[in-house]
């Protein structure tokens, strides 16, 4: 297995740019997060789903979206990039409510210049 | 609103324990406190997920009291491969995961 992986590992936007954070996991796993992390500081939940065609906002939704079509891919999309979304981005699966066990992916580092 | 607080960072030797508490008020009283190691430029990893009392794994004891408002992570015998980021996460009462600050640990011949 795989477990989850993200694409791109690094990537430069321009202000108002948009573009797609990939996510994959192969473990079957129904629920998958979002999450941003700043320089130094912790982890905050973007979005998450709890299966294929449902998604929920977490803590910092704002400037985001995302689609959940099948229950291995969960993609992040910035619409209009702008500098305060230059953080790292992690995405995350678990197998369901009675788990908290969390598989995270190696991080998208997107700058906003 | 709900909150998870840990100390910034905390010192240590090789070979001694490291207890690091996370206190978390108004989590919700029905779910798990999950804690995560992260290493610089990695995701984070699971280490041990409690509700209540005391759980042991191969790596990592948590100590939840009944009230539930903190909870302590305890390493045994750490070595200077533990040097890391250390998070506790918790659900809110409105069901939304929140992940503590982190707590840097630092660990020293």
């Amino acid at each position: 297995n795989a477990g989850v992986t993200q694409t791109p590992k690094f990537r430069i936007l321009k202000i108002g740019q948009s573009m797609t954070l990939q996510c994959t996991q192969d473990m079957n796993h129904n629920y998958m997060y979002w999450y941003r992390q700043d320089p130094g500081m912790g982890l905050k939940l973007i979005y998450y789903s709890v299966g294929a065609g449902i998604t929920d906002k977490g803590e910092v939704p704002n400037g985001y979206n995302v689609s959940r079509s099948t229950t291995e891919d969960f993609p992040l999309r910035l619409e209009l990039a702008a500098p305060s979304q230059t953080s790292v981005y992690f995405c995350a699966s678990s197998t369901g409510t009675d788990n908290h066990e969390q598989y995270f992916g190696p991080g998208t580092r997107l700058t906003v210049t | 609103l709900a909150k998870t607080t840990q100390p910034i960072s905390m010192d240590s030797y090789e070979g001694q324990e490291v207890n690091i508490t996370c206190s978390h008020n108004n989590i919700a009283t029905n779910d798990y406190i999950t804690w995560y190691q992260q290493f610089p430029s990695q995701g984070p990893r699971f280490i041990i997920q409690g509700y209540k009392t005391k759980v042991t794994n191969e790596v990592a004891s948590l100590f939840i009291p009944a009230d539930r408002k903190s909870s302590t992570l305890s390493l045994p015998r750490v070595s200077l491969s533990d040097t890391a980021v250390y998070y506790c996460l918790a659900y809110n009462q409105g069901g939304k995961l929140i992940f503590g600050q982190g707590t840097e640990l630092s660990v020293k011949p």
